[in-house]
């Protein structure tokens, strides 16, 4: 079947630090593979995507590489900002017919100044 | 542009309330959806309209009714809602259905009491 695991959060980094947010994922397909970020009160915005195999999404400095060795998609950031405080969300969609999208659980970060 | 814009932005109501969400979109998407999103959870797929027909129902109660009454809108009717039903609910598009990247309104919350 298609699933998506996201690290457990919460993840609370300082301000300048260096983040990864770990996915994993599992698809009877070739997926395409995306990160969403909800911020407070709000509905959730597509931040990168990727649609095949070492393709790497980027957008306002985060990025993810698109690992089908290891099914992985990890959020990378070099220095994050407070302004990034959100949850995150890795979603895929099997490409099989029907646009589904799966989520993974969602990881809550907060940047402290 | 890659705006969904969603109506109301918050509703309470009633047990006994018949309400309406809706959910616009001008990017001539063919596809929308319905998404319900409880607190700390992932999105859950209720609808998906493609070509303004109904496509995927994914066995939600008949207490929730979708309409499509054109291309660019999207219709969520509520009737004799439960309290259980409180959440977040989301409308995204997509140019078609398939593997097209899914875009996302700013939801509604929704309590019922």
């Amino acid at each position: 079947g298609n699933s998506v695991t996201q690290m457990e959060g919460p993840v609370t980094l300082s301000e300048e630090a260096f983040l990864t947010i770990n996915c994993t994922y599992t698809a009877t397909g070739y997926p395409s593979l995306f990160w969403y970020v909800q911020y407070p009160g709000e509905g959730l915005q597509l931040l990168l995507k990727a649609t095949k195999a070492d393709d790497k999404g980027s957008n306002k400095g985060f990025e993810a590489t698109y690992r089908k060795e290891t099914t992985s998609f990890h959020l990378e950031k070099g220095s994050v900002q407070v302004s990034d405080s959100a949850v995150y969300f890795c979603a895929l969609n099997p490409q099989t017919g029907a646009n589904n999208l799966f989520f993974g659980t969602g990881t809550r970060l907060t940047v402290i100044p | 542009d890659t705006e969904v814009t969603q109506t109301p932005k918050h509703l309470v109501m009633g047990m006994t309330n018949k309400k309406s969400l809706k959910c616009e979109q001008h990017m001539g998407h063919r596809a929308m959806y319905w998404y319900k999103q409880k607190a700390k959870k992932p999105p859950e797929l209720m609808f998906v309209y493609s070509y303004e027909k109904l496509s995927i129902n994914e066995s939600v109660p008949s207490r929730f009714s979708p309409e499509c009454p054109n291309s660019s809108l999207l219709n969520l009717h509520l009737h004799a809602l439960q309290p259980e039903d409180s959440a977040l609910y989301l409308c995204a598009s997509s140019q078609e259905g398939g593997i097209d990247t899914q875009y996302f309104g700013p939801g509604t919350r929704l309590t019922v009491l």
